[in-house]
C-alpha cells in the first residue's frame, strides 16, 4: 500500500528565509508525486508534480521539489518565503499507472513571521 | 474558466440527521472525485467517477454514504444518518480528460460539515 509521511506538522520561518518541507513516501515502485497547497477556507491547489525524468521539478509560485529515489523523499523548497506563502502544504503519492488514486500526507502548516 | 463549485459551504446538523452536498465540476471534465478531510489530516478519497460511472468507491462507508453523478456532470454526496465522526470538510475535485495520473485535479472550496 502506498503511504506518505510528512514529519513536520508545523513550521515557522521568517519572511525572506529559505524553506524546505519534508516528504517521505512508501511505495514498491517509483510513484507519481505531488505537492498541493491549501490556504484557509480554500480548496487544494497543485504546486507541482513528478512523473519521470528530471528529478528537480519546478512548480508555481517559485516552488521546486527534488525527487530522491534512494531516500524515498520528495522535499519541497523555496529560496525566499513571502508572507502570502503561509498555508498548509500536502505531499501526495499515486501509482504510476491507471487512474489517479492519490494518497495524501497529513500536511505541514507553514507560518511566516515578519 | 470557472472552477469547481460546491454548495453549501457550511452545514451544521444533529447526529442521525441526513445531509447532501452538491458539486459542479469544471466544464468538460470527465473525472470527478469526492474527498473527506478530517481536521488535522490530509484528504481521503471517498469516491471517483469517470463520466457517470464509479471507478473507485473502496473507501466510501456505503452503509451511510452514497453518491451519484447523473448525466456525467454534477454530483451529489449524501450522508444518512450522520455520525459525530463525519464532521469534516468534504472536497470535490475534477480532472480531464482520462482521469489518468497525468491529469491535474482541480479542487473546489469544500463544504465544512459539523455534526452535533
Amino acid at each position: 500500500a502506498q503511504s506518505v509521511t510528512q514529519p513536520d506538522i508545523h513550521i515557522t520561518v521568517s519572511e525572506g528565509a529559505s524553506l524546505e518541507l519534508r516528504c517521505n513516501y512508501s511505495y514498491g515502485a517509483t510513484p507519481y508525486l505531488f505537492w498541493y497547497v491549501q490556504s484557509p477556507g480554500q480548496g487544494l491547489q497543485l504546486l507541482l508534480k513528478y512523473f519521470s525524468g528530471d528529478t528537480l521539478v519546478q512548480g508555481i509560485k517559485g516552488f521546486e521539489a527534488e525527487f530522491k529515489r534512494s531516500q524515498s523523499s520528495f522535499n519541497l523548497r523555496k529560496p525566499s518565503v513571502h508572507w502570502s506563502d503561509a498555508a498548509e502544504y500536502f505531499c501526495a503519492v499515486g501509482p504510476p499507472w491507471g487512474y489517479q488514486k492519490v494518497t495524501f500526507g497529513i500536511g505541514t502548516k507553514l507560518q511566516v513571521i515578519p | 474558466e470557472a472552477g469547481v463549485a460546491q454548495s453549501p459551504r457550511y452545514k451544521i446538523i444533529e447526529k442521525r440527521q441526513s445531509v447532501a452536498f452538491w458539486c459542479n465540476p469544471i466544464s468538460g471534465h470527465a473525472t470527478l472525485y469526492w474527498y473527506q478531510q478530517i481536521l488535522g489530516q490530509g484528504p481521503k478519497l471517498l469516491i471517483q467517477f469517470q463520466n457517470n460511472g464509479v471507478v473507485d468507491d473502496s473507501q466510501l462507508p456505503k452503509d451511510r454514504f452514497s453518491a451519484e453523478r447523473l448525466k456525467g456532470v454534477d454530483s451529489t454526496l449524501k450522508i444518512q444518518p450522520a455520525k459525530l465522526e463525519d464532521s469534516a470538510v468534504y472536497l470535490c475535485a475534477s480532472s480531464s480528460p482520462s482521469g489518468g495520473q497525468e491529469d491535474t485535479q482541480y479542487f473546489g472550496p469544500g463544504t465544512r460539515l459539523t455534526v452535533l
